[in-house]
């Protein structure tokens, strides 16, 4: 049973254009949490997804970022006109059910992106 | 609004000493707590979680937590590190807001074992 699979594991852009970014939540997960951690920091919350729809985006910039989680292939996190403040590792996380269920989340090894 | 800190960024510790990594909590809720364990280029791996019941939860590789209602701590413990323990711990809470329950970390606490 594979784990979260992201994709790429290094993305290197330039000042404004665009990233994506990929997971494959784990077989039989429906719930998707994307973070992301800044040098020196903890993970940060940005958005949780089930299929086909946001659930809370409360952490996600206003701006520029937007996430998918269609219901055949993976959830997509992209990014708009990438500035030096965007470079990040960015992980994905799935769960079976949400958190308070006892169902504890996966995590990938994460994307690190990387603003020339 | 939940939060964790980690007063400790850095800590450095000899093989088969014992290890104290420390997290307190911020919560006006019930609290479910969580640790972490990143190593290099990894990512985040369950160490252990408090839920409900004894307040005492331990991990299969010797890592022991303790919740501590009267002092908002989740301390992580272990009574002999091995040089495989060196990475970053992450302590975090469950938190509600924004109408749905997401982990917030701590900034993250680095154990280096030194043989």
């Amino acid at each position: 049973n594979a784990g979260v699979m992201q994709n790429p594991r290094h993305l290197v852009r330039r000042r404004g254009q665009e990233a994506r970014l990929r997971c494959s939540p784990m077989k039989g997960h429906s719930h998707v949490y994307w973070y992301r951690q800044l040098p020196e920091e903890g993970l940060k919350f940005m958005v949780y997804l089930q299929k086909e729809n946001i659930i809370d985006e409360s952490g996600m910039p206003k701006e520029r970022f937007s996430a998918e989680f269609p219901k055949e292939g993976p959830s997509i996190l992209r990014i708009q006109q990438v500035v030096r403040g965007d470079s990040a590792a960015y992980f994905c996380a799935s769960s079976p059910r949400g958190l308070l269920s006892n169902q504890p989340q996966h995590f990938g090894d994460g994307t690190r992106l990387s603003i020339l | 609004a939940q939060s964790v800190t980690q007063l400790d960024s850095q800590v450095p510790v000899f093989e088969e000493a014992p290890v104290e990594l420390r997290c307190n909590y911020s919560s006006s809720v019930s609290v479910y707590l969580f640790w972490y364990v990143q190593y290099p280029n990894q990512g985040l791996q369950l160490l252990l979680k408090y839920l409900s019941g004894s307040t005492l939860v331990e991990s299969i590789n010797g890592f022991e937590a303790e919740f501590n209602k009267s002092q908002t701590s989740f301390h992580l413990r272990k009574p002999s590190v091995h040089i495989s323990d060196t990475a970053e711990y992450f302590c975090a809470v469950i938190s509600s807001q924004g109408g749905s329950e997401k982990l917030v970390f701590g900034k993250g606490t680095k154990l280096t074992v030194n043989p």
